[in-house]
């Protein structure tokens, strides 16, 4: 759902390892979604993308898996960096409607 | 390239005021949109413009919440009255939306403090 408590969910990684952060959407028939990194006193930042054709994309050390069936949307970054310290939000969208950004998830990058 | 401008950066004003936030989005997009993020309710979209013209404004919260969008290059975000519950911070995004949907691009908010 799209309600958001008090409390991010946090994701704790340490460095060098790879991250996953998953995010369950809502609209069967979204057919586009994206990834956004929001790092403190900043808007949110566009990491990668991937439309409902498709099942997977890479980009630089990200990757974005998408299993229709079950509505669900995986961002993995491999060896984690500590600017990679951000909340990620998915977002999907429905056929040009309006973006549904999801809570979010805190990733926290420890030394 | 410019991205998504975004003024005032931060806004403190006492409640009962008017506040004005502004906006200018990257040359060439023809989608604009104006979110609110706090951390009980996240992102929420207020309104969107494409073309100019206001396309969904079912996300403004209330009659005290206005947006225009004049021309192609300048939106502005207005309250009046403003409350204290409407302490945020204000996004601007946007984005090129032709046959495919692109992703939208964000500025750096406007975070605002209602007293």
């Amino acid at each position: 759902g799209e309600s958001v408590g008090l409390h991010l969910p946090t994701l704790s990684v340490q460095e060098g390892d790879n991250s996953i952060i998953n995010c369950a959407y809502s609209n069967s028939a979204s057919d586009y979604f994206i990834w956004y990194k929001q790092e403190s006193g900043k808007g949110p930042q566009f990491i990668i993308d991937i439309r409902s054709n498709m099942d997977k994309r890479q980009g630089q050390r990200v990757t974005v898996l998408l299993n229709k069936t079950v509505k669900h949307l995986s961002l993995q970054i491999a060896a984690t960096q500590p600017g990679d310290s951000a909340v990620y939000f998915c977002a999907e969208n429905n056929y040009g409607q309006n973006f549904v950004f999801g809570p979010g998830t805190r990733l926290s990058v420890l030394p | 390239d410019a991205g998504v401008i975004q003024s005032p950066r931060h806004e403190v004003t006492e409640m009962g005021q008017e506040v004005t936030l502004r906006c200018k989005p990257i040359s060439g997009h023809n989608s604009l949109f104006w979110y609110r993020q706090t951390m009980m309710r996240g992102l929420e979209l207020l309104i969107y413009f494409n073309n100019n013209v206001p396309i969904d404004d079912s996300g403004m919260p209330e009659d005290r919440f206005s947006a225009k969008m004049p021309n192609a290059s300048f939106s502005t975000l207005k309250i009046q009255p403003s409350e204290p519950r409407d302490s945020a911070v204000y996004f601007c995004a946007s984005s090129q939306q032709g046959n495919s949907n692109q992703p939208q691009h964000f500025g750096d908010g406007t975070r605002l403090s209602i007293l």
